[in-house]
Protein backbone atom coordinates (compact mmCIF):
# COMPACT_ATOMS: atom_id res chain seq x y z
CA UNK A 1 0.00 0.00 0.00
CA UNK A 2 1.40 3.03 -0.83
CA UNK A 3 0.85 6.07 1.35
CA UNK A 4 2.39 8.79 -0.63
CA UNK A 5 1.54 8.93 -4.82
CA UNK A 6 3.26 11.39 -6.20
CA UNK A 7 2.97 12.90 -9.69
CA UNK A 8 3.84 13.42 -12.27
CA UNK A 9 6.70 10.28 -13.02
CA UNK A 10 8.60 12.87 -15.05
CA UNK A 11 8.72 16.49 -16.04
CA UNK A 12 10.43 18.69 -18.62
CA UNK A 13 10.61 22.73 -18.27
CA UNK A 14 12.10 25.39 -19.90
CA UNK A 15 14.72 27.37 -17.75
CA UNK A 16 12.89 30.43 -16.01
CA UNK A 17 9.57 27.92 -15.88
CA UNK A 18 7.81 26.79 -12.94
CA UNK A 19 7.41 23.09 -12.42
CA UNK A 20 4.83 21.61 -10.05
CA UNK A 21 5.37 18.69 -8.38
CA UNK A 22 2.28 17.00 -6.63
CA UNK A 23 1.85 14.64 -3.60
CA UNK A 24 -1.20 13.09 -2.02
CA UNK A 25 -1.16 11.17 1.01
CA UNK A 26 -3.30 9.07 3.07
CA UNK A 27 -2.31 8.55 7.07
CA UNK A 28 -3.96 11.41 8.85
CA UNK A 29 -1.46 11.13 11.80
CA UNK A 30 1.69 12.34 9.15
CA UNK A 31 2.87 15.38 10.25
CA UNK A 32 5.97 16.38 8.87
CA UNK A 33 5.96 16.71 4.94
CA UNK A 34 9.60 16.97 3.97
CA UNK A 35 11.49 16.98 -0.09
CA UNK A 36 14.28 15.55 -1.07
CA UNK A 37 16.58 16.26 -4.21
CA UNK A 38 18.75 13.39 -5.38
CA UNK A 39 20.70 13.87 -8.01
CA UNK A 40 22.92 11.23 -10.33
CA UNK A 41 25.32 9.09 -8.00
CA UNK A 42 24.51 11.33 -4.95
CA UNK A 43 21.80 10.45 -1.96
CA UNK A 44 18.95 12.71 -1.48
CA UNK A 45 19.50 15.67 0.16
CA UNK A 46 16.97 17.46 1.86
CA UNK A 47 15.60 20.36 0.31
CA UNK A 48 12.63 21.95 2.24
CA UNK A 49 10.06 20.34 4.50
CA UNK A 50 6.57 21.57 6.17
CA UNK A 51 4.01 21.16 8.69
CA UNK A 52 0.77 21.21 9.00
CA UNK A 53 -0.01 23.82 10.31
CA UNK A 54 1.13 26.49 8.00
CA UNK A 55 -0.19 26.14 4.47
CA UNK A 56 2.78 27.32 2.88
CA UNK A 57 6.42 27.85 2.95
CA UNK A 58 9.16 29.64 1.00
CA UNK A 59 13.21 28.64 1.03
CA UNK A 60 15.15 30.69 -1.84
CA UNK A 61 13.39 29.70 -4.65
CA UNK A 62 11.32 26.36 -3.91
CA UNK A 63 7.98 26.38 -2.39
CA UNK A 64 5.58 24.38 -0.77
CA UNK A 65 2.47 24.66 -0.06
CA UNK A 66 0.35 22.54 1.73
CA UNK A 67 -3.71 21.05 2.06
CA UNK A 68 -4.45 19.58 4.74
CA UNK A 69 -8.24 18.99 4.11
CA UNK A 70 -7.29 17.44 0.69
CA UNK A 71 -4.38 15.49 2.08
CA UNK A 72 -2.24 17.39 -0.92
CA UNK A 73 1.18 19.07 -0.82
CA UNK A 74 2.62 20.31 -3.73
CA UNK A 75 6.17 21.64 -4.94
CA UNK A 76 7.13 24.72 -6.69
CA UNK A 77 10.06 25.75 -8.37
CA UNK A 78 10.36 29.80 -9.13
CA UNK A 79 12.92 30.49 -11.97
CA UNK A 80 13.78 26.90 -12.27
CA UNK A 81 17.95 26.49 -14.10
CA UNK A 82 19.04 23.45 -15.59
CA UNK A 83 20.72 22.90 -12.51
CA UNK A 84 18.10 22.08 -10.73
CA UNK A 85 17.51 18.75 -13.16
CA UNK A 86 17.33 16.07 -10.84
CA UNK A 87 15.32 14.04 -9.00
CA UNK A 88 12.56 14.82 -6.47
CA UNK A 89 11.11 13.10 -3.88
CA UNK A 90 8.29 13.88 -1.39
CA UNK A 91 8.17 11.99 2.34
CA UNK A 92 5.88 11.95 4.98
CA UNK A 93 6.43 10.81 8.68
CA UNK A 94 4.52 11.01 11.90
CA UNK A 95 6.89 12.92 14.66
CA UNK A 96 7.83 11.53 18.28
CA UNK A 97 6.34 8.05 16.24
CA UNK A 98 7.97 4.73 15.59
CA UNK A 99 7.06 5.42 12.30
CA UNK A 100 9.43 5.01 8.90
CA UNK A 101 9.86 8.02 6.75
CA UNK A 102 7.36 7.07 3.64
CA UNK A 103 8.23 8.32 0.45
CA UNK A 104 6.92 9.02 -2.99
CA UNK A 105 8.19 7.17 -6.66
CA UNK A 106 9.94 10.11 -7.44
CA UNK A 107 9.68 13.25 -10.03
CA UNK A 108 12.71 13.29 -12.84
CA UNK A 109 12.87 16.92 -13.81
CA UNK A 110 14.71 17.87 -16.58
CA UNK A 111 15.37 22.04 -17.40
CA UNK A 112 16.25 22.98 -21.01
CA UNK A 113 18.42 26.00 -21.39
CA UNK B 1 29.90 17.87 11.83
CA UNK B 2 29.82 15.00 9.46
CA UNK B 3 27.32 13.72 7.62
CA UNK B 4 25.61 10.69 7.05
CA UNK B 5 28.95 8.06 6.55
CA UNK B 6 28.64 5.30 4.35
CA UNK B 7 31.04 2.88 3.34
CA UNK B 8 32.10 1.82 1.12
CA UNK B 9 30.86 3.93 -1.76
CA UNK B 10 31.09 0.98 -4.39
CA UNK B 11 31.08 -2.71 -3.33
CA UNK B 12 31.63 -5.46 -5.67
CA UNK B 13 30.93 -9.05 -4.73
CA UNK B 14 30.69 -12.62 -6.66
CA UNK B 15 27.22 -14.55 -6.13
CA UNK B 16 27.44 -16.34 -2.91
CA UNK B 17 29.73 -13.98 -1.34
CA UNK B 18 28.89 -11.93 1.55
CA UNK B 19 27.91 -8.07 1.37
CA UNK B 20 28.81 -5.67 4.49
CA UNK B 21 27.21 -2.19 4.82
CA UNK B 22 28.29 0.58 6.90
CA UNK B 23 26.54 3.62 8.40
CA UNK B 24 27.60 5.66 10.79
CA UNK B 25 24.59 8.24 11.67
CA UNK B 26 25.28 12.42 12.36
CA UNK B 27 26.45 12.95 15.73
CA UNK B 28 23.35 12.49 18.21
CA UNK B 29 21.54 10.54 16.09
CA UNK B 30 19.86 7.55 17.11
CA UNK B 31 17.55 6.67 14.62
CA UNK B 32 18.70 5.20 11.53
CA UNK B 33 17.06 3.78 7.97
CA UNK B 34 17.98 2.04 5.25
CA UNK B 35 16.76 1.65 1.30
CA UNK B 36 17.65 0.34 -1.91
CA UNK B 37 17.42 1.75 -5.06
CA UNK B 38 17.80 0.73 -8.50
CA UNK B 39 18.72 2.63 -11.17
CA UNK B 40 15.87 5.03 -12.18
CA UNK B 41 13.70 4.39 -9.45
CA UNK B 42 12.68 5.05 -6.18
CA UNK B 43 13.99 4.58 -3.28
CA UNK B 44 12.36 1.56 -1.18
CA UNK B 45 12.06 0.95 2.30
CA UNK B 46 14.26 -1.87 3.87
CA UNK B 47 14.52 -1.68 7.95
CA UNK B 48 14.09 1.20 10.80
CA UNK B 49 16.57 0.74 13.62
CA UNK B 50 17.14 2.38 16.90
CA UNK B 51 20.23 1.68 18.99
CA UNK B 52 20.02 -1.96 19.52
CA UNK B 53 16.52 -2.40 18.47
CA UNK B 54 14.65 -3.33 15.27
CA UNK B 55 11.70 -1.22 15.17
CA UNK B 56 10.20 -1.84 11.79
CA UNK B 57 11.96 -4.46 9.42
CA UNK B 58 8.81 -4.87 6.97
CA UNK B 59 10.32 -3.84 3.29
CA UNK B 60 13.37 -6.36 4.70
CA UNK B 61 13.27 -10.03 2.26
CA UNK B 62 12.58 -12.19 4.73
CA UNK B 63 16.05 -14.23 3.64
CA UNK B 64 19.62 -13.48 3.45
CA UNK B 65 19.54 -9.86 4.80
CA UNK B 66 19.60 -8.64 8.41
CA UNK B 67 20.68 -5.40 10.01
CA UNK B 68 21.56 -4.42 13.18
CA UNK B 69 22.70 -0.77 14.61
CA UNK B 70 24.32 -1.87 18.28
CA UNK B 71 25.22 0.08 20.64
CA UNK B 72 28.67 1.46 19.72
CA UNK B 73 29.60 1.59 16.31
CA UNK B 74 27.71 2.09 13.21
CA UNK B 75 24.66 0.51 11.92
CA UNK B 76 25.58 -2.90 9.82
CA UNK B 77 23.54 -4.16 7.03
CA UNK B 78 24.24 -7.74 5.96
CA UNK B 79 23.51 -10.20 2.61
CA UNK B 80 24.24 -13.30 2.74
CA UNK B 81 24.54 -15.10 -0.45
CA UNK B 82 24.53 -12.73 -2.93
CA UNK B 83 22.43 -13.10 -6.21
CA UNK B 84 22.72 -10.31 -9.39
CA UNK B 85 19.06 -8.82 -8.71
CA UNK B 86 20.88 -7.43 -5.61
CA UNK B 87 22.84 -4.92 -6.99
CA UNK B 88 21.70 -1.91 -6.27
CA UNK B 89 22.30 1.57 -4.69
CA UNK B 90 21.95 1.31 -0.85
CA UNK B 91 21.23 4.35 0.95
CA UNK B 92 21.18 5.15 5.01
CA UNK B 93 19.60 8.14 6.72
CA UNK B 94 19.45 8.86 10.13
CA UNK B 95 17.68 11.32 12.71
CA UNK B 96 17.23 12.31 15.91
CA UNK B 97 15.10 11.96 19.04
CA UNK B 98 14.18 15.85 18.86
CA UNK B 99 13.92 16.34 15.35
CA UNK B 100 12.34 14.75 12.49
CA UNK B 101 14.56 15.66 9.65
CA UNK B 102 15.77 12.65 8.37
CA UNK B 103 19.53 13.08 6.09
CA UNK B 104 21.26 10.59 3.85
CA UNK B 105 24.47 9.07 2.97
CA UNK B 106 25.90 9.56 -0.03
CA UNK B 107 25.01 5.82 -0.30
CA UNK B 108 26.98 2.18 -1.28
CA UNK B 109 26.44 1.07 -4.87
CA UNK B 110 26.76 -2.48 -4.69
CA UNK B 111 27.47 -4.79 -8.27
CA UNK B 112 27.13 -8.22 -8.05
CA UNK B 113 28.83 -10.13 -10.78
Amino acid sequence: QQQVKQSPQSLIVQKGGIPIINCAYENTAFDYFPWYQQFPGKGPALLIAIRPDVSEKKEGRFTISFNKSAKQFSLHIMDSQPGDSATYFCAAVTQGGSEKLVFGKGTKLTVNP
Amino acid sequence: NAGVMQNPRHLVRRRGQEARLRCSPMKGHSHVYWYRQLPEEGLKFMVYLQKENIIDESGMPKERFSAEFPKEGPSILRIQQVVRGDSAAYFCASSSDTLPEAFFGQGTRLTVV
